[in-house]
């Protein structure tokens, strides 16, 4: 199947502090690609989906000054946690659409604030 | 918008023996229905996909049907091992203009010795 990188597969933070995390498609182009956040023992949340060259589509509740969504090439899409608090803390993963329609996942981020 | 409905929410078999999960769909539009196996603090992982087209699909000891009257498809595996144990989500798509995959609440598989 496609890779999907995502970076960094983990990362701690203070409270307050931004942290941007990665999503790179690195062997086609995704024009399309998604957010979700995961709690333990659950589904994949659909957060937003980022659509190159123009502004992501945020779900309802999700909000989006809160993760910034930037979609710049057909290749690399970034999610930033914008004044990070304790409850944010969760495991964050992209996906990258393919034109047939298959999702290939990045690995994941495990974001820690404290 | 999509609804994908999952069930069962845990299931427990022996190696060797069969395991079933059934998903259903509400919107009848949808031609795209992969399968997802995600292990503990992994990625989710493409395993097969079924599209509307077609009513099966098989590989290996992994088989997928899909039945679009009913609007409900089932992910079939046999001949269970150890290593199958796993959450298994179901998703369903419409691929076209602005889609999004919509995934089924999960199924946690417990394959025992």
């Amino acid at each position: 199947g496609a890779v999907v990188s995502q970076h960094p597969s983990r990362v701690i933070c203070k409270s307050g502090t931004s942290v941007k995390i990665e999503c790179r498609s690195l062997d086609f182009q995704a024009t399309t690609m998604f957010w979700y956040r995961q709690f333990p023992k659950k589904s994949l949340m659909l957060m937003a989906t980022s659509n190159e060259g123009s502004k992501a589509t945020y779900e309802q509740g999700v909000e989006k000054d809160k993760f910034l969504i930037n979609h710049a090439s057909l290749t690399l899409s970034t999610l930033t946690v914008t004044s990070a608090h304790p409850e944010d803390s969760s495991f964050y993963i992209c996906s990258a659409q393919r034109e047939a329609g298959e999702l290939f996942f990045g690995e994941g981020s495990r974001l820690t604030v404290l | 918008g999509e609804n994908v409905e999952q069930h069962p929410s845990t299931l427990s078999v022996q190696e060797g023996d069969s395991a079933v999960i059934k998903c259903t769909y509400s919107d009848s539009a949808s031609n795209y229905f992969p399968w997802y196996k995600q292990e503990l603090g992994k990625r989710p992982q493409l395993i097969i996909d079924i599209r509307s087209n077609v009513g099966e699909k098989k590989d290996q000891r992994i088989a997928v049907t899909l039945n679009k009257t009913a609007k409900h498809f089932s992910l079939h595996i046999t001949e269970t091992q150890p290593e199958d144990s796993a959450v298994y989500f179901c998703a369903a798509l419409y691929t076209g203009t602005a889609s999004k995959l919509t995934f089924g609440t999960g199924t946690r598989l417990q394959v025992t010795l």
